[in-house]
């Protein structure tokens, strides 16, 4: 089974700010299959990143998603009020698909 | 618009069966172009594939849950469902419904709904 680390587990920032949130793997991820969700509070997560850095569709250009192998990244260009909730990876190239324990993005 | 709504009981006794069905409105689920599935998260922690099916009548199952659970499919009613058997509290969470994109990769989530495994 691969575990995916994230962190910070809370990232404290201020809206305009960059947001950098990362995921590391146990073993490489076959073809980068990496995804990245955000949930907000009493809300079904939303897919925001698949395949390591494609954005799923209707989420904003200041969403991008890069790496590969063991190392991935978030990263929110300048972060909006609405930005603000717990964030999740996934990966999905091994036999068993696996999350992270998501990072808490939350105002300063 | 895609809607995705779960329903099914709140509460399951410890070594029942848990039983949820997902009806889909807006999409056909024995299109070839998307994967169907499940996917839980117990309150206040991190998220856990469940298994998906294809239309073709393939299944996929997160190997850990493969032995207790089984996704079905009723396409006269565009409708899919998840049983769990033998559940003990440690399955206690909210359950989701969601198109998959790809095979293990959710891409359109239902609203979830909470099962409770309490005697």
């Amino acid at each position: 089974e691969i575990v995916l680390t994230q962190s910070p587990a809370t990232l404290s920032l201020s809206p305009g700010e960059r947001a950098t949130l990362s995921c590391g793997a146990s073993q490489s991820v076959y073809s980068s299959y990496l995804a990245w969700y955000q949930q907000k509070p009493g809300l079904a997560p939303r897919l925001l990143i698949y395949d390591a850095s494609s954005r799923a569709t209707g989420i904003p250009d200041r969403f991008s998603g890069s790496g590969s192998g063991t190392d991935f990244t978030l990263t929110i260009s300048r972060l909006e009020p609405e930005d603000f909730a717990v964030y999740y990876c996934q990966q999905y190239g091994s036999s068993l698909s696996t999350f992270g324990q998501g990072t808490r993005l939350e105002i300063k | 618009q895609l809607q995705l709504q779960e329903s099914g009981p709140g509460l399951v006794k410890p070594s029942e069966t848990l039983s949820l069905t997902c009806t889909v409105s807006g999409a056909s689920i024995s299109s070839s172009s998307y994967y169907w599935g499940w996917i839980r998260q117990p309150p206040g922690k991190g998220l856990e594939w469940i298994g998906s099916f294809y239309y073709s009548g393939s299944t996929y199952y997160n190997p850990s849950l493969k032995s207790r659970v089984t996704i079905s499919v009723d396409t006269s009613k565009n409708q899919f469902s998840l049983k769990l058997t033998s559940v003990t509290a440690a399955d206690t969470a909210v359950y989701y419904c969601a198109r998959h994109y790809r095979r293990e990769l959710p891409d359109y989530w239902g609203q979830g709904t909470l099962v409770t495994v309490s005697s």
